[in-house]
Parts: C-alpha cells; structure tokens; sequence
C-alpha cells in the first residue's frame, strides 16, 4: 500500500520567516510529486510540481526531492498571512495511472503577522 | 480560460438515494480523474477516466460508477448513498500525455446525507 506522511501540524510561522514543510512517501518507485494549497472550504490548488533529483524553485517557493531518502519538502520564502492555509503532498508510484495520485493528510501552515 | 466546473457545488440528499455528479476539465485535457475529500484527510482517488475509457479505479464500492463523454465532460454516480458518503467531491483535469501528470481541480460538490 503506497503511502505519503505529512506532519499535520499546525505548523507556525512569523511573517517573512521561511516556512518548510515536510513529506515522506513510501513507494521507492514514485516518480512524480505535487504540492497543493488548501483553504479552508476551497478545493486544492497545485503551486509546486518536481520529477528529477534536487530543487526546483517559483517565486517564493522551492520544491526540493530526494528520492535515495523518499522526502519531497516545500519551502515557502518571506512567508505571508495569505499563506496560512493546508499544503497537501501529493504522488503518482511507478507504473499507475497516471490519474492515481496519493494524497498525505496535509500540513496545517499558520503566518502569523 | 476556463478552469475545471463541477456541478452542483451543494447538494443534500437523504440516505439510500442516489446522486449524480458533473464535471468538465479544463478546454483540451482529455483525462478526468475524481477524488473524495473527508474533513482532515487528503483527497481519496476514485476514478480516473481518458478518452472516455476507465483508465483506474480506487478502493471504493461498487455503488460508485463514473463516465466520460465524448467532449470530456464527466459524471459521477454514487446509488444507495450512506451517510460516510459525506464528503467533497473534487473533479480534477490532466493532459496525461506523455510527461504531464499535473493535475487540476475543479471547485468541487460538497455532499451532505442525511
């Protein structure tokens, strides 16, 4: 059974502070992973997605993988109160569908101004 | 352009009746997945359908049944509704050609049963 773990949080941060949020998957076959922002009562937005080994970054945000170690994390630079929302981790394993994407129950992010 | 629309957004339905939920993706993606959300989890694959065929099914009930249309337009059916049927369903479009797994989401259709 594949599975993702995010540490539910809350995770509290000051404004402008980094924030980084954490994710660990079990399939050492997964090739693919996203992460989604939630607000409350809202579907999930993707903001980040990284296939390859190392960081990848988009404005305010860096998706950093390594799969020898199985954890994709999410840093958020100068965070904001418009951040304060649940960042859901998100893969597709080696050989699923490609519409099969495993969720990790999120991270509940607090910016505190 | 035109994100993914989910009809309807709320709906109450009582128990052992049935629902039917739509859904269009995104102006040329051809794959349309669904999930279901429950407070305090990620959302759970259901059904992933591309080109109209069911390209992979999550660990849900036979009560759960879904299809595509020849313009992509989804719908989801859920008969004999139980009240842990309860949840956000969320629609979510793809390309799913080669290399492009990003997947978007619709706004979704709460579900309440009673």
């Amino acid at each position: 059974q594949k599975e993702v773990e995010q540490n539910s949080g809350p995770l509290s941060v000051p404004e402008g502070a980094i924030a980084s949020l954490n994710c660990t998957y079990s399939d050492r076959g997964s090739q693919s992973f996203f992460w989604y922002r939630q607000y409350s009562g809202k579907s999930p937005e993707l903001i980040m997605f990284i296939y390859s080994n190392g960081d990848k970054e988009d404005g305010r945000f860096t998706a950093q993988l390594n799969k020898a170690s199985q954890y994709v994390s999410l840093l958020i630079r100068d965070s904001q109160p418009s951040d304060s929302a649940t960042y859901l981790c998100a893969v597709i394993g080696y050989g699923g569908s490609q519409g099969n994407l495993i969720f990790g129950k999120g991270t509940k992010l607090s910016v505190k101004p | 352009d035109a994100g993914v629309t989910q009809s309807p957004t709320h709906l109450i339905k009582t128990r052992g009746q049935q629902v039917t939920l739509r859904c269009s993706p995104i102006s040329g993606h051809k794959s349309v997945s669904w999930y279901q959300q429950v407070l305090g989890q990620g959302p759970q694959f259901i059904f992933q359908y591309y080109e109209k065929e069911e390209r992979g099914r999550g660990n849900f009930p036979d009560r759960f049944s879904a299809r595509q249309f020849p313009n992509y337009s989804s719908e989801l059916n859920v008969n004999a509704l139980l009240l842990g049927d309860s949840a956000l369903y969320l629609c979510a479009s793809s390309l799913a050609g080669v290399n492009s797994y990003e997947q978007y989401f619709g706004p979704g259709t709460r579900l309440t049963v009673t």
